[in-house]
């Protein structure tokens, strides 16, 4: 079945440690990509977007992703969180590559941010 | 910077009233989605509308709901008679490739 997958439901990390959340898609042909991160009480913020080209990309607030079509993956990392990186992240996709089409989501990673 | 808003941030309302949750997109955006998230669970599609009228609907946007572009700025998401069931986030967006969200509004259906 077509899909989105965040492995991980929960990642507590140190504040200065490395951060990566992981994010699968099964569908035929590589969809558009995306990371969305919601601080608690708040809307859908988009960190940053895959359409086609380097698979490296950088986004908002120190945040990069990287597209491996081998693995159908799209994991965001960050070098150093910061304890404001506490926030649920979302990895969504557009299946179909087209203005207007909706996006799915995957069922998003919860991040702690230890002191 | 332009943004989507969304009004009003929460609302609390009986079982089987009907509740229109209001948004207004970012202007040259040609393309509005509404959203929900059920507390604790993945965001989901629920419509997607162009032209002034509705390009895609999910399963969950059944004859209970619908929307509206009354005027130039506004997108409109009406539910008629709210279940408990209802209770969520909702979501407005609006963008082409890349969609920008709202903060939501907060639906509490008693």
């Amino acid at each position: 079945a077509q899909s989105v997958t965040q492995p991980d439901i929960h990642i507590t990390v140190s504040e200065g440690a490395s951060l990566e959340l992981r994010c699968n898609y099964s569908y035929g042909a590589t969809p558009y990509l995306f990371w969305y991160v919601q601080s608690p009480g708040q809307g859908l913020q988009l960190l940053l977007k895959y359409f086609s080209g380097d698979t490296l990309v950088q986004g908002i607030k120190g945040f990069e992703a990287e597209f491996k079509r081998s693995q159908s993956s799209f994991n965001l990392r960050k070098p150093s969180v910061h304890w404001s990186d506490a926030a649920e992240y979302f990895c969504a996709v557009v299946p179909f590559k087209a203005a207007g089409n909706k996006l799915t989501f995957g069922g998003g990673t919860r991040v702690l941010v230890k002191p | 910077e332009p943004e989507v808003t969304q009004t009003p941030s929460h609302q609390v309302t009986q079982m089987g009233q009907e509740v229109i949750l209001r948004c207004v997109p970012i202007s040259n955006h040609l393309y509005f989605y509404w959203y929900r998230q059920i507390l604790g669970q993945k965001v989901e599609f629920l419509v997607s509308f162009y032209n002034n009228e509705i390009s895609e609907k999910s399963e969950i946007f059944d004859d209970q709901f619908s929307v509206e572009r009354p005027d130039g700025s506004n997108f409109t998401l009406k539910i008629r008679s709210t279940k408990l069931e209802d209770s969520a986030m909702y979501f407005c967006a609006s963008g082409d490739n890349e969609q920008f969200f709202g903060p939501g509004t907060r639906l509490t259906v008693l």
